[in-house]
């Protein structure tokens, strides 16, 4: 049983791109948030997708979007990129949008000059 | 959301029992205490959940005391494997699954 799986795992971008990173959850799981954790910081929470829905956003600008499919998988979408968007991209997954038990996929590693 | 405060690092040795101690103070009625574990270069796991009194896992145990203004992760015998950051998560929003992670606890285990 794969867990959640993400790509790229790194990533080198100049100011002012995009980028796209994926993600999918783990086999049975409906739910995907996506977490942005800086170098020696606690993930902090950007936003959940449940039924391709947007469902939750934490204190991020309008320059992360997503976007959830309908087998589950998700992706997150940074525009213009600031040097201060470096940093681990995290992607959880769960069943239901209330789980306390999320599991977490590698991350994928954004580094912007 | 209550604000939980834990050391930022402890150091043990292996075969020692470790005791990660998280404080909520204005924990809510409803708030459940969390706690997730992250090693390097990987995302973070899930380790236990709890309300009050004891509970305990294959890995861990959590100790609340009566009045859940604190509480303690206890991690038997530990090995260098278990060398992570150690986080406490207390009110995760029902309704939401949004975690509020903190700094967490480096924990290091020496030979």
């Amino acid at each position: 049983d794969a867990g959640v799986t993400q790509s790229p795992t790194h990533l080198i971008k100049t100011r002012g791109q995009q980028v796209t990173l994926r993600c999918s959850p783990k086999s049975g799981h409906d739910t995907v948030s996506w977490y942005q954790q800086a170098l020696g910081q606690g993930p902090q929470f950007i936003f959940q997708y449940y039924e391709e829905e947007e469902r939750q956003r934490g204190n991020f600008p309008d320059r992360f979007s997503g976007h959830q499919f309908p087998n589950y998988s998700s992706e997150l979408n940074v525009n213009a990129l600031l040097l201060g968007d470096s940093a681990l991209y995290l992607c959880a997954s769960s069943y239901g949008v209330a789980s306390y038990e999320q599991y977490f996929g590698p991350g994928t590693r954004l580094t912007v000059t | 959301l209550a604000k939980t405060t834990q050391p930022i690092s402890m150091d043990s040795y292996e075969g020692q029992e470790v005791n990660i101690t998280c404080s909520h103070n204005n924990i809510a009625t409803n708030d459940y205490i969390t706690w997730y574990q992250q090693f390097p270069s990987q995302g973070p796991r899930f380790i236990i959940q709890g309300y009050k009194t004891k509970v305990t896992n294959e890995v861990a145990s959590l100790f609340i005391p009566a009045d859940r203004k604190s509480s303690t992760l206890s991690l038997p015998r530990v090995s260098l494997s278990d060398t992570a950051v150690y986080y406490c998560l207390v009110g995760v929003r029902r309704n939401t699954g949004k975690l509020i992670f903190g700094q967490g606890t480096t924990l290091q285990v020496k030979p």
